[in-house]
């Protein structure tokens, strides 16, 4: 249980085109999902939380209009990347929690986006 | 901010052998949650082990152990018996009891030599 998907794991995109990326909780329903990107041999930086059915909480210095985070579903959340340029280029991770007295972040297989 | 600190950027164990990870974490907080997790080249993070502060038994999980020392915030994970699936790079997180957001320390690259 408590599987996590990405789609699509890998994606390559022209400059100034958008991007998004799904991220889908399979088998539990997930009040809260996480977005973190991850530069090569670096920690996974928190980029935003959403909660479903609310406006996302983006972490200081990541910018929402270029990062639009929507939690439309209790297992779906998707993070779109506008007007994408080559340093937007990275791996971006999802992660789902169950809340409640769970206090596990369960996390995707990750996205690796690069912009030409 | 909670900050999570692994000092060892990378280490090296033989297989068989035993090497522990360093993590200390900054906070000011009394109830919380720790945790390490692996993240091997396929890049999927896997959770390797909990701990929840108000416990003073340190947990764990068949090979993998971990030191938590409370008062000097420090959460050092054990692996015994090293195995060639154990390379990869270890993480340390914290997250906060009543706040279900993570910190996540800068990482250490484990590799086991044969």
């Amino acid at each position: 249980g408590a599987v996590v998907s990405q789609h699509p794991s890998r994606v390559i995109c022209k400059s100034g085109t958008s991007v998004k990326i799904e991220c889908r909780s399979l088998d539990f329903q997930a009040t809260t999902m996480f977005w973190y990107r991850q530069f090569p041999k670096q920690s996974l930086m928190l980029m935003a939380t959403s909660n479903e059915g609310s406006k996302a909480t983006y972490e200081q210095g990541v910018e929402k209009d270029k990062f639009l985070i929507n939690h439309a579903s209790l297992t779906l959340s998707t993070l779109t990347v506008t007007s994408a340029h080559p340093e937007d280029s990275s791996f971006y991770i999802c992660s789902a929690s169950p809340g409640g007295l769970n206090n596990e972040q369960f996390f995707g297989p990750g996205t690796r986006l690069t912009v030409l | 901010a909670q900050t999570v600190t692994q000092s060892q950027p990378e280490m090296s164990v033989q297989e068989a052998e035993t090497v522990t990870l360093s993590c200390t974490y900054d906070t000011s907080e009394s109830d919380y949650y720790l945790f390490w997790y692996k993240q091997p080249p396929s890049r999927q993070m896997i959770l390797v082990i909990r701990q929840e502060a108000y416990k003073q038994q340190n947990a764990t999980e068949n090979r993998f152990s971990v030191n938590f020392q409370k008062a000097a915030k420090s959460f050092s994970l054990k692996i015994s018996d090293s195995q060639l699936g154990d390379a990869a790079m270890y993480f340390c997180a914290y997250r906060s009891y009543n706040f279900n957001k993570f910190y996540f320390g800068s990482g250490t690259k484990l590799n086991v030599k044969p």
